[in-house]
């Protein structure tokens, strides 16, 4: 089983609609999850992190997590044209590297 | 915007040819990072460096070799490179292990 599964889409929403982003993983050590936001041909910028289970929210993005069903999720309210990107879940367990997911493309028409 | 700088951006290069993709950052990180990432698939760390002088590899095996001899600068190498080394190579550096990592624009390698 990989240890991070996500959806690569891709998605396409129309703009103002709201947008609901998945991973899940497998291994109970991950403790800080993260999202990624990477535009094309950029490189990929930190959207959101948390250390624990519940939400966070900045400005229109709300990350969930619950630890009980390794399980966490991205809300986009409102989209815009321009959260066109593709968006990787990430996390950290033991040790230094971070785990991607493969990402999930998303489109939002005007 | 984060002060992570990569060169080439894209290079097309024939196999057996030596090549080195250069990193600088300007934000005096200690912690820098080389990954790999192929068209829909994860990102994978093939090197990291705790400092100057210090180099270790990541998860993802690589035949790349990278050297740190200042602070700001970690370029990668590949001494000759083949087609199975076509990927983006993305640098990224942190404050700490712990700390947000910011990420440069990646080099996109095509080796014919």
């Amino acid at each position: 089983q990989k240890e991070v599964e996500q959806d690569p889409g891709p998605l396409s929403v129309p703009e103002g609609a709201i947008v609901s982003l998945n991973c899940t993983y497998s291994n109970s050590a991950f403790q800080y999850f993260m999202w990624y936001r990477q535009y094309s041909r950029k490189g990929p910028e930190l959207l959101m992190y948390t250390y624990s289970s519940g939400n966070k929210e900045d400005g229109r993005f709300t990350a969930q997590v619950d630890k009980s069903s390794k399980y966490i999720s991205l809300f986009i309210r409102d989209s815009q044209p321009s959260d066109s990107a593709t968006y990787l879940c990430a996390w950290r367990g033991a040790g230094t590297a971070l785990i991607f997911g493969k990402g999930t493309t998303l489109s939002v028409s005007s | 915007e984060a002060d992570i700088y990569q060169t080439p951006r894209y290079l097309v290069i024939g196999t057996g040819k030596k090549i080195t993709l250069e990193c600088s950052q300007t934000m005096g990180h200690d912690k820098m990072y080389w990954y790999q990432q192929d068209p829909g698939m994860e990102l994978h760390l093939i090197h990291y460096s705790y400092g100057v002088n210090s180099t270790e590899k990541g998860d993802l095996s690589s035949e790349s070799t990278v050297s740190r001899i200042r602070t700001e600068h970690f370029p990668l190498t590949l001494e000759s490179a083949r087609p199975s080394h076509t990927s983006q190579y993305l640098c990224a550096s942190s404050e700490g292990f712990y700390n947000e990592q910011f990420f440069g624009p990646g080099t996109r390698l095509t080796v014919l």
